[in-house]
């Protein structure tokens, strides 16, 4: 199958930096790519869709302004967590559409000190 | 909106027996039906998927079925390996369109007993 590829897959930074997330397709070019979060135990929670070339479609209770979302090309999206505390520690994962299909990352495990 | 539920939420079955994971939606217009696995610490891989075209697909160990009419769709794995432990989820998008957000199940955590 397709791959997807995010980086970095774990990052450990202080409260009150922001941490970029990358989303790149390796073989295919995507036009709609999507952000989860995902806590222990639970299923993937989407938080925002993104698309190429316009600006991103959050899930309702998501911050925009504290989840930047950009998708400046076909093969990389990007997530950037803003202002990051605590709470925002999470296992964070990216798919990019190969339509019908999304191709899943290995996901960023985030951990806020 | 689209509304997928699964079942069950934990499976153990001994190895080289079968399990069997079901899931239902409840968009009528929905037409593919994707099954991930998910080890521990990594992002959900494909493993197969279903179109509504078709009611069986079958690939090595692993099999999917398809009720469009009732609305379920199933996971079936047969002779289980201890590498088969995992999360399981069923997803259904509603619709059928470039942008459509995909509907996850609330996956099922199996274990293959030695």
């Amino acid at each position: 199958g397709a791959v997807v590829s995010q980086h970095p897959s774990w990052v450990i930074c202080k409260s009150g930096t922001s941490v970029k997330i990358e989303c790149r397709s390796l073989d295919f070019q995507a036009t709609t790519m999507f952000w989860y979060r995902q806590f222990p135990k639970q299923s993937l929670m989407l938080m925002a869709t993104s698309n190429e070339g316009s600006k991103a479609t959050y899930e309702q209770g998501v911050e925009k302004d504290k989840f930047l979302i950009n998708h400046a090309s076909l093969t990389l999206s990007t997530l950037t967590v803003t202002s990051a505390h605590p709470e925002d520690s999470s296992f964070y994962i990216c798919s990019a559409r190969d339509f019908p299909v999304d191709f899943f990352g290995q996901g960023t495990r985030l951990t806020v000190v | 909106g689209e509304n997928v539920e699964q079942h069950p939420s934990t499976l153990s079955v001994q190895e080289g027996d079968s399990a069997v994971i079901k899931c239902t939606y409840s968009d009528s217009a929905s037409n593919y039906f994707p099954w991930y696995k998910q080890e521990l610490g990594k992002g959900p891989q494909l493993i197969i998927d279903i179109r509504s075209n078709v009611g069986e697909k079958k690939d090595q160990r692993i099999a999917v079925t398809l009720n469009k009419t009732a609305k379920h769709f199933s996971l079936h794995i047969t002779e289980t390996q201890p590498e088969d432990s995992a999360v399981y989820f069923c997803a259904a998008p509603p619709g059928y369109s470039s942008a459509s957000k995909i509907i996850f199940g609330s996956g099922t955590r199996l274990s293959i007993r030695p």
